[in-house]
């Protein structure tokens, strides 16, 4: 059974920084694209990163945080990383860990963790 | 990257009503096109991919269609748990991109 289960979010001041961590169980998380997905309150849903894994690991990221958030992984821990870096009070939101699948789209979310950006 | 627009943003039906909402791209997709289902303060729950192809265990009055920009579900029969707002969401190329959501009320 799939399980994502995010951690380490919490209240931040803006140019602080913050790792939330994405524990997965159920799958080998190398042999997947996961991604991280947010939501603002009371907005909709947007894509902020990915650890693709098509033979090689490539990440990728929306615009609004190349430089800032790095996404990486621990295959020995099965759990994936986001590095939050010159955090904005916009960054503010729900941050979602998702699976995708062997079709490319995501099938399976974490509950998801709340991130403030306030000061 | 590539533009997601949904309409309308909210849509106010009763039980038993048919249902459709559209999705369009701001450039061909192909059918690389999946839909969410969100209920506030959960994670949002896949419905639909590749366009048309049903997740499993997920009810058949959902159904999808559509290729390349024009995309559209439907609900031929809303019951009281499809109350909940839906987002379309490519996945042809990074970054990838929701539309804002479509949000069925009851009427």
């Amino acid at each position: 059974q799939v399980q994502l289960v995010e951690s380490g979010g919490g209240v931040v001041q803006p140019g602080k920084s913050l790792r939330l961590s994405c524990a997965a169980s159920g799958f080998t998380f190398s042999d997947y694209g996961v991604h991280w997905v947010r939501q603002a309150p009371g907005k909709g849903l947007e894509w902020v990163a990915v650890l693709a894994s098509d033979g090689s690991v490539k990440s990728f990221y929306v615009d609004s945080v190349k430089g800032r958030f790095t996404i990486s992984g621990d295959n020995s821990k099965n759990t994936m990383y986001l590095q939050m870096n010159s955090l904005r009070v916009e960054d503010t939101g729900v941050y979602y860990c998702a699976k995708g699948s062997t079709k490319w789209h995501i099938d399976y979310w974490g509950q998801g963790i709340p991130v403030i950006v306030s000061s | 990257d590539i533009q997601m627009t949904q309409s309308p943003s909210t849509l106010s039906a009763s039980v038993g009503d048919r249902v459709t909402f559209t999705c369009r791209a701001s450039q061909s997709i192909k059918t690389w096109l999946a839909w969410y289902q969100q209920k506030p303060g959960k994670a949002p729950n896949l419905l639909m991919y590749a366009a048309s192809t049903l997740e499993s265990g997920v009810p058949s009055r959902f159904s999808g269609s559509g290729s390349e920009t024009e995309f559209t579900f439907t609900i031929s029969s809303l019951q009281p748990d499809d109350f909940a707002t839906y987002y379309c969401q490519q996945y042809d190329s990074y970054p990838w991109t929701f539309g804002q959501g479509t949000k069925v009320e009851i009427k």
